[in-house]
């Protein structure tokens, strides 16, 4: 089955600063890459995806890279906001039917003011 | 537009016993997906069930099991807890995946189980 790996387990910035999470993935038919943010008693809230056709997408100051050859997706957050504090989860789905995602084991992002 | 729901938040049970968690699913969704999330891991599947039938499990025993209802609500059962079993319980429904849609998961806010 898929295995997800995803690197660092906390990251600590100051307010403005960049931060990226990644992860890589073991099954090359994997083509869905979506990422999860939970915030401390919630549940995870999708925040970006990328589908496997593409190499990178942005949404404001989020943004998603994904190198298929290497079997590795990155999220970078540019200004970094207090309220960007949380866990962050990288997963990756394999086609065929049920959306199953595997996920990573989660990155804990503090940002400092 | 109703999000997801799960009860009970809390509880508390002894190893051996039972439990039963609920799950109301977001309006319009067909699909229910459950996951264990263990302190500082990531959610791990249970099984997922689509139109009251399962549609893909887990590496879970099948002490785990589960049910969706017409209305498209879900019940996860533990039976003879074990306390590796302490952990949030996170149910995710969604529209089943096809080429409109990509099959989001949206996830409730969990049920915490403690197994003493």
């Amino acid at each position: 089955g898929e295995n997800v790996e995803q690197h660092p387990s906390t990251l600590s910035v100051q307010e403005g600063d960049s931060a990226v999470i990644k992860c890589t993935y073991s099954d090359s038919a994997s083509n869905y890459f979506p990422w999860y943010k939970q915030e401390l008693g919630k549940g995870p809230q999708l925040i970006i995806d990328i589908r496997s056709n593409v190499g990178e997408k942005k949404d404001q100051r989020i943004a998603v890279t994904l190198n298929k050859t290497a079997k590795h997706f990155s999220l970078h957050i540019t200004e970094t906001q207090p309220e960007d504090s949380a866990v962050y989860f990288c997963a990756a789905h394999t086609s065929g039917g049920s959306y199953i995602p595997t996920f990573g084991r989660g990155t804990s992002l503090i940002v400092h003011p | 537009e109703t999000g997801v729901t799960q009860s009970p938040t809390h509880l508390i049970k002894t190893r051996g016993q039972q439990v039963t968690l609920r799950c109301s699913s977001q309006s319009g969704h067909n699909t229910v997906s459950w996951y264990q999330q263990a302190l500082g891991q990531g959610p791990q599947f249970i099984f997922q069930y689509y139109r009251e039938e399962e549609n893909g499990r887990g590496n879970f025993p099948p002490r785990f099991s589960g049910l969706q209802f017409p209305n498209y609500s879900s019940e996860l059962n533990v039976n003879a807890l074990e306390l590796d079993d302490s952990a949030l319980y996170l149910c995710a429904s969604s529209l089943a995946l096809d080429a409109t849609n990509t099959g989001e998961l949206f996830f409730g806010e969990g049920s915490r189980l403690t197994v003493l």
